[in-house]
């Protein structure tokens, strides 16, 4: 199985400040197909996950472009230009490329 | 737009088993993959496994091979999970989520829907 290692594991903020937070796969996500299948999510509290990026860097439909995603291979990174309250709650990176589908443990955001 | 609605919560005793629905609504459901995935209270996310219901092929993973069985009623829109042999570290909220698609579709994308959760407790 492909294991997700994000880090850190939680991040107190201050409003308007940056934030990062990485993820690193224990095998390459790079298809053949040229596509590299890493997708973020943030999970508020008592609510269902919820898309962010898909294929490393691409903001989903609604994404506030504070949000980015970047890396390749087996290293990736989600950034927060500037943290906002609505951003709390904690981000999952996943892989697709292999099954079974594995998440990072997960890094929970709150606000200073 | 699509939705993903779960059945209710569930009580169900250790040894036993627990079936929860995932029904879409207001669109297309033939041409997704449907996954589950789970989490335990105060942990991360679990997929389970996944099914294409149009044509009933499923993938599981290997911590839930022979204790999990999804299946989908095209006609109804709706997938299932099943897991059976309960034991209290089942105890969790179950997801499911539209997966892949197989056509292409304009803004759509893996994991964009997910349902609202379907809290399964397991106690004595």
């Amino acid at each position: 199985d492909i294991v997700m290692t994000q880090t850190p594991l939680s991040l107190s903020v201050t409003p308007g400040q940056p934030a990062s937070i990485s993820c690193k796969s224990s095998q390459s996500l790079m298809h053949s197909d040229g596509k590299t299948y890493l997708y973020w999510f943030l999970q508020k509290p008592g609510q269902s996950p919820r898309l962010l990026i898909y294929e490393v860097s691409n903001r989903f439909s609604g994404v506030p472009d504070r949000f980015s995603g970047g890396g390749s291979g087996t290293d990736f990174t989600l950034k927060i230009s500037r943290v906002e309250a609505e951003d709390v709650g904690v981000y999952y990176c996943m892989q697709t490329i292999h099954l079974p589908l594995t998440f990072g443990g997960g890094t929970k955001v709150e606000m200073k | 737009q699509v939705q993903l609605v779960q059945s209710g919560a569930e009580v169900k005793k250790p040894g036993s088993s627990v079936k929860v629905s995932c029904k879409a609504s207001g669109g297309s459901f033939s041409n997704f993959t449907i996954s589950w995935v789970r989490q335990a209270p105060g942990q991360g996310l679990e997929w389970m496994g996944r099914i294409i219901p149009m044509l009933g092929v499923t993938n599981y993973a290997q911590k839930f091979q022979g204790r999990v069985t999804i299946t989908a009623d095209d006609s109804m829109s709706t997938a299932y999970m099943e897991l059976s042999s309960l034991r209290s570290e089942d105890a969790a909220m179950y997801f499911c989520a539209r997966d892949l698609s197989l056509v292409i579709m304009p803004g759509v994308r893996p994991f964009d829907i997910w349902g609202q959760g379907t809290k399964v407790a397991v106690s004595a």
